[in-house]
């Protein structure tokens, strides 16, 4: 089945400092990305969707000066945080679309980040 | 238009008992609706899904019953075991756009 590939799952960073994050499509090609934003107790809340070598399209209230996303190529997503603060601790997870469309939603494991 | 309502918010369940968890949605656009599971600490797994052209899905212990002029889908999990343990979501998206989730319904199965 479609994996995708998610890291790191946990990273801790000093505030003023920048993380990225990887999200890779291991067996298909992801025509489409999405980040979310996950808090304890809580659903899911998309970031953004991107589509390979376009800009990303973010949701209602979110930076996009802050929260960088780069898709730029069929099995790669990056997500880069910069000048992270402590608010922006948290669960991130990215999910990768391929061909199969509405049948083929993967989400990767997620990267718990610790702003200190 | 674009919300799915999830009830409940948590759900306790004896060991090999019925778990059921409810959505509702709005937008008749929606075509497709996934159910899925999340440990703590990971992402969300794809539990099973269904299409609006049929009223039940089942995979094993997991059934989706599906009400199209009700617009609710639910998900049952039969002899819910404690390894069943887990926060569950609902979602529906339509013509290949964006997910849409429920809150999420905390399942605890006790032994």
């Amino acid at each position: 089945g479609a994996v995708v590939s998610q890291h790191p799952s946990r990273v801790i960073c000093k505030s003023g400092t920048s993380v990225k994050i990887e999200c890779r499509s291991l067996d298909f090609q992801a025509t489409t990305m999405f980040w979310y934003r996950q808090f304890p107790k809580q659903s899911l809340m998309l970031m953004a969707t991107s589509n390979e070598g376009s800009k990303a399209t973010y949701e209602q209230g979110v930076e996009k000066d802050k929260f960088l996303i780069n898709h730029a190529s069929l099995t790669l997503s990056t997500l880069t945080v910069t000048s992270a603060h402590p608010e922006d601790s948290s669960f991130y997870i990215c999910s990768a679309r391929g061909e199969l469309g509405n049948s083929g939603y993967t989400f990767g494991s997620g990267t718990r980040l610790t702003v200190v | 238009q674009q919300q799915v309502k999830q009830s409940p918010q948590s759900l306790i369940v004896q060991k090999g008992g019925i778990s059921i968890i409810n959505c509702a949605y709005e937008n008749t656009a929606f075509d497709y609706f996934p159910w899925y599971q999340q440990f703590p600490g990971k992402g969300p797994a794809l539990l099973i899904a269904i299409r609006p052209d049929v009223s039940e899905k089942k995979e094993g212990r997991f059934t989706i019953s599906f009400n199209k002029s009700a617009k609710q889908f639910s998900l049952h999990i039969m002899d819910s075991q404690p390894g069943d343990s887990a926060t569950y979501f609902c979602a529906a998206t339509g013509y290949g756009n964006k997910l849409v989730f429920g809150a999420g319904t905390i399942l605890r199965v006790k032994s």
